[in-house]
């Protein structure tokens, strides 16, 4: 089957950095896509990977391990806005994603 | 740019009852998606439409039905609701069924079934 892990929550402090783990196993590979979704709202679009390595984003990057179906999301500098739920989702084969229950970040003063 | 609007904002509906969640968006998008997410659970596909007439299935499709008629318009059909569709449902588009295409998400509909 297919299957998307990331943790469940996550606690940071502001003005720190935080890494969110991501591994998958799909039937294919797409592309990873990481997705931002504060409670209440849609999720919105951080980033996209489909080779290995690390895409920058100001504040937010993202790197990418095929070969170890193991992706994470860095987030620097964190604001108490970047309190959120982060979801992890894989672009199958079928050109669907297979999306992760998401990882709640909590950030502290 | 209103990008996906979807209605209704939220919805308690009485078991057996039939419903028909709105989703329209105003990007020329072919492709459309309808997504249930639950509480420790993923975002999960219902049904999909890569390009106006067709339509497709996702992971989770009984009990729901959908249509494209026309780019825009992708309205969802629950026909005899029960209380394991309640969730929040969301509506998303992007520009083609392929790889890199991020999906824009609408605001989401809260369904309550009792």
């Amino acid at each position: 089957g297919q299957n998307i892990d990331q943790p469940t929550e996550m606690t940071a402090t502001e003005g720190a950095i935080v890494q969110i783990n991501c591994t998958y196993q799909t039937s294919g590979f797409n592309g990873l896509f990481w997705y931002q979704q504060h409670a209440g709202e849609a999720p919105t679009f951080l980033s996209y990977n489909v080779l290995d390595g690390l895409e920058e984003k100001g504040r937010f990057s993202s790197f990418l391990s095929r070969s170890k179906g193991y992706s994470y999301l860095l987030l620097k500098e964190l604001q108490m806005k970047d309190s959120a739920s982060y979801l992890c989702a894989v672009m199958d084969s079928n050109y669907q994603l297979i999306w992760g229950a998401g990882t709640k970040l909590i950030i502290k003063p | 740019t209103a990008g996906i609007t979807q209605a209704p904002t939220s919805q308690i509906l009485a078991a057996g009852r039939s419903m028909t969640l709105r989703c329209t968006q105003d990007m020329r998008h072919n492709a459309m998606y309808w997504y249930r997410q639950d509480l420790g659970l993923g975002l999960r596909l219902i049904h999909y439409s890569n390009t106006a007439g067709t339509t497709g299935k996702g992971e989770v499709p009984d009990g729901y039905s959908v249509s494209r008629a026309n780019t825009d318009d992708f309205p969802l059909t629950l026909a005899s609701a029960v209380p394991s569709q309640t969730s929040v449902y969301f509506c998303a588009s992007s520009g083609t069924g392929g790889s890199y295409n991020e999906q824009f998400f609408g605001p989401g509909t809260r369904l309550t079934v009792l």
